[in-house]
């Protein structure tokens, strides 16, 4: 019962690089989120997900990309990383976006130089 | 633009006491509340969600209030345990959104 898993769980990467978080869950949850936690800033919801192919913009969607082919996976895409987006970034998924619970996966630490 | 506050941002309790963690939103239309603990360094865990048209939520040693005309919610964590040191936040559903906002948390510390 692997619930809601991320990879990497630690990412350097350099200003300007692409890289992709992955999220996947075991669920068969509709709906899938993107948030990233920073101080002073806590947690906000970059984007997220209804079902397969549906997608919208959270409150902080620029510089992220996302795309869900499959139910299960919901993968992010920084298209050039920059410093200010260092933070720590958590996947969550939810039987419906209204009536169920979140649940949050561990987290991916990623660091922009 | 809703905001959800919490109060206070740190509480250091000796073990056995019993406790209120407070949150409060600006905005009543919401649709749900839902509590997490966040442990160092882990993702969030969460812990109750209380519907709008609910007053409140047990589960275990932990029950939810929410006081939506007021804007308030509670978390009652009775007699306390060290294993209950984390930091809790609370977030508010907005009706006709899915966005989760959430608030800045409580730090809390039991001590033995």
């Amino acid at each position: 019962d692997a619930g809601i898993t991320q990879s990497p769980r630690y990412k350097i990467t350099e200003t300007g690089r692409q890289v992709t978080l992955m999220c996947h869950q075991t669920w068969s949850h509709s709906y899938m989120f993107w948030y990233r936690q920073d101080l002073g800033h806590g947690l906000r919801l970059i984007y997220y997900s209804a079902a397969a192919d549906i997608t919208d913009k959270g409150e902080v969607p620029d510089g992220y990309v996302v795309s869900r082919s499959k139910t299960e996976n919901f993968p992010l895409t920084l298209e050039s990383a920059t410093r200010s987006q260092t933070s720590v970034y958590f996947c969550a998924s939810s039987a419906d976006g209204m009536n169920y619970e979140q649940y949050f996966g561990p987290g991916t630490r990623l660091t922009v130089t | 633009k809703q905001e959800v506050t919490q109060i206070p941002a740190a509480l250091s309790v000796p073990e056995g006491e019993n406790l209120v963690l407070n949150c409060s939103f600006t905005d009543s239309a919401i649709y749900n509340l839902q509590w997490f603990r966040q442990d160092p360094g882990k993702g969030l865990t969460s812990l109750l969600l209380i519907q709008s048209s609910q007053r409140e939520q047990t589960s275990g040693r932990l029950n939810a209030s929410l006081d939506k005309s007021s804007g308030r919610s509670t978390l009652y964590i009775a007699a306390s345990q060290p294993g209950d040191s984390a930091t809790y936040l609370c977030a508010v559903l907005m009706d006709s959104s899915y966005k989760l906002i959430f608030g800045s948390g409580t730090r809390l510390l039991v001590r033995p």
